[in-house]
């Protein structure tokens, strides 16, 4: 079955500093995406990154980011700088594809606290 | 830059009655989903819908739960009896092809007293 896992509940940076939240899965499929979001506290799902398995290059999106090792299975976000404006929740998720339909899977979130 | 738009933001609603969440999904996509997401947990698949029809329901989406695209434009999610627990975020998404980025919109907070 496919899994999202993110063992961070919660992180702390300092602003302008770097910080990496971890995420792994797991899938037999040899074809998925990672996506990360954002959740500010007013709610909405932001997309930030995305990374094909097949993609030989790590995603980048200005300040964010990903980590992609494919034999670890894990797929961590690296945000640089970071802004007060960055502490939000934050989601990894999969997408599954079966039978012509797709859906995301997501983990449980990594909630990102940047202090001034 | 278009955007998924869900209506209402916020609906306080009496346990046992009907509820429908709106959506609006951006125009030249196919595909459309609607996620739960109970508060402090994390998002989770209800149903995903193409060329009108579902395509797959997870075990959230029982027979109190009914989607339809009306009018080829709103896509809704109707909760017919609601329930104590169907308290949530809604968030409807959608996308163009498959294996393109999800779309979502800005969620629909549900609560049943």
């Amino acid at each position: 079955a496919q899994k999202i896992t993110q063992t961070q509940p919660g992180m702390f940076v300092q602003e302008k500093e770097a910080v990496t939240l971890d995420c792994t899965y797991d899938t037999s499929d040899p074809s998925y995406g990672l996506f990360w979001y954002k959740q500010p506290s007013s709610g909405e799902m932001i997309f930030l990154i995305y990374q094909g398995s097949y993609d030989q290059q790590n995603a980048t999106e200005g300040r964010y980011s990903l980590n992609f090792q494919k034999a670890r299975k894990s797929a961590n976000l690296v945000i640089s700088a970071s802004q007060l404006g960055d502490s939000a929740m934050y989601f990894c998720a999969m997408r599954v594809a079966q039978g012509g339909s797709e859906k995301l899977v997501f983990g449980k979130g990594t909630k990102l606290t940047v202090n001034p | 830059e278009p955007e998924v738009t869900q209506t209402p933001s916020h609906q306080v609603t009496q346990m046992g009655q009907e509820v429908i969440l709106r959506c609006v999904p951006i125009s030249n996509h196919l595909y459309f989903y609607w996620y739960r997401q109970i508060l402090g947990q994390k998002v989770e698949f209800l149903v995903s819908f193409y060329n009108n029809e579902i395509s797959e329901k997870s075990e959230i989406f029982d027979d109190q739960f009914s989607v339809e695209r009306p009018d080829g434009s709103n896509f809704t999610l109707k909760i017919r009896s609601t329930k104590l627990e169907d308290s949530a975020m809604y968030f409807c998404a959608s996308h163009t092809d498959m294996n393109t980025e999800a779309f979502f919109g800005q969620g629909t907070r549900l609560t049943v007293v």
